[in-house]
This record gives structure tokens, C-alpha cells and sequence, in this order.
């Protein structure tokens, strides 16, 4: 499965745990892209990161979340501290590099995330 | 105002009627368009991308762009069950083509 690869599919965690979240790209891809969806709202960009660097992380809450793509290994989005409000469905999509304006973006299955 | 605007519905046709989805946007800077379709608890999946107005066919649909009226449309013809999903619109700047904006989706259902 050449396709973008996100676990766990599912997540539970209690108020004040950590979740990690994982994605790896398609083969070939360099470039990952964190987004969002809550219940019954649109999905909503978080982060854009490459390899070792974090390009645009503009639609991060500024506390509890990081993300990171290491050189090695996949993209791990961290959420500190969870809260009810986190409970949501986070998609990862990758893309080719940017020698061009635009590459598309391919998702992931998503990981849902539910926060008791 | 929100960036992008589309209608949620739901939406329900019958089997073999041409389906019309539609987006529009009030950022002047969004230059490529895209089209996701989405079954439930599933990732976005790419079905097309336009870049700049103008028309884009591919099988039974087909992606409209109108920069000048900040308005996309996805049509789908001879719709089928199996395009029962949420299709989502999508857009992004020639300086940000890291982000994608989405629409909030929309609900269609093609009743055999």
C-alpha cells in the first residue's frame, strides 16, 4: 500500500493524558500536512512540515500542540495535556516537494481521537 | 465570514441525475481548486483540481471555476449509489500552496 499511512486509526484518552498521533507519507512524498475536523465542522489546516523543519504552523493552538517530521520515521502530532474539545478526527496528507507552486495533497485515513 | 462557503445540504437525487455542487469563496488570492470526496470515517480522496477559472473534465465529472464570481462547481452526471459521500471543496494561494482551505462539505446521497 503505496498510500498515506496514519495510526492508530483510533485513539482513547482521558482528560490530561498525552496523544500521539502518527503519519507517514506515499513513497516519494517529503512534505506532510496536519489537519483537523471536528463534529460536523469543515477540516482545518494545523501544520506544514518537511523533513527536520516546520514550514507553517499558523493553524496550531499556540499551547499543547506540536508537531514534528524527523529525518527518520513518521510525523508525529503531539497533544499535551487532552481535553473534550480535542476529540476530533486529525488527517494527515503528504505531497511531493515544491520545486512547483503546487503539489497535490493526498490523505491519510485519519486518526479519531475521543477524549473521555 | 468564512473563507470558503459551501452548502452543506444533505442532498438527495435519484440514480442517474446530474448533480451539481458548489463553492464559493471571498479570498481573491486562492488560485487552485480542488475537489474532495469523502465516505464516512474515511480520508479525503482527490478527484480533481483546476488551477485558475476555467472548465476540467474528467469521466462522468466535471470541475467549473469563476474566479470572477469567486464561485466552483463540481457536476457529476449519470450519478451512481457508489458517489454517495460528502464532497468537500478546496483551495489554495500561489504563495500558500502549503495550506488548504476547506468548505465544510457536502452531503450527497443517489438514491438506486
Amino acid at each position: 500500500n503505496a498510500g498515506v499511512m496514519q495510526n492508530p486509526r483510533h485513539l482513547v484518552r482521558r482528560r490530561g493524558q498525552e496523544a500521539r498521533l502518527r503519519c507517514s507519507p506515499m513513497k516519494g512524498h517529503s512534505h506532510v500536512y496536519w489537519y483537523r475536523q471536528l463534529p460536523e465542522e469543515g477540516l482545518k489546516f494545523m501544520v506544514y512540515l518537511q523533513k527536520e523543519n516546520i514550514i507553517d504552523e499558523s493553524g496550531m493552538p499556540k499551547e499543547r500542540f506540536s508537531a514534528e517530521f524527523p529525518k527518520e520515521g513518521p510525523s508525529i502530532l503531539r497533544i499535551q495535556q487532552v481535553v473534550r474539545g480535542d476529540s476530533a478526527a486529525y488527517f494527515c496528507a503528504s505531497s511531493l516537494s515544491r520545486d512547483r507552486l503546487f503539489y497535490e495533497q493526498y490523505f491519510g485515513p485519519g486518526t479519531r481521537l475521543t477524549v473521555t | 465570514q468564512k473563507e470558503v462557503e459551501q452548502d452543506p445540504g444533505p442532498l438527495s437525487v435519484p440514480e442517474g441525475a446530474i448533480v451539481s455542487l458548489n463553492c464559493t469563496y471571498s479570498n481573491s488570492a486562492f488560485q487552485y481548486f480542488m475537489w474532495y470526496r469523502q465516505y464516512s470515517r474515511k480520508g479525503p480522496e482527490l478527484l480533481m483540481y483546476t488551477y485558475s477559472s476555467g472548465n476540467k473534465e474528467d469521466g462522468r465529472f466535471t470541475a467549473q471555476v469563476d474566479k470572477s464570481s469567486k464561485y466552483i462547481s463540481l457536476f457529476i452526471r449519470d450519478s451512481q449509489p457508489s458517489d454517495s459521500a460528502t464532497y468537500l471543496c478546496a483551495m489554495s494561494g500561489v504563495t500558500s500552496g502549503s495550506r488548504l482551505t476547506f468548505g465544510e462539505g457536502t452531503q450527497l446521497t443517489v438514491n438506486p
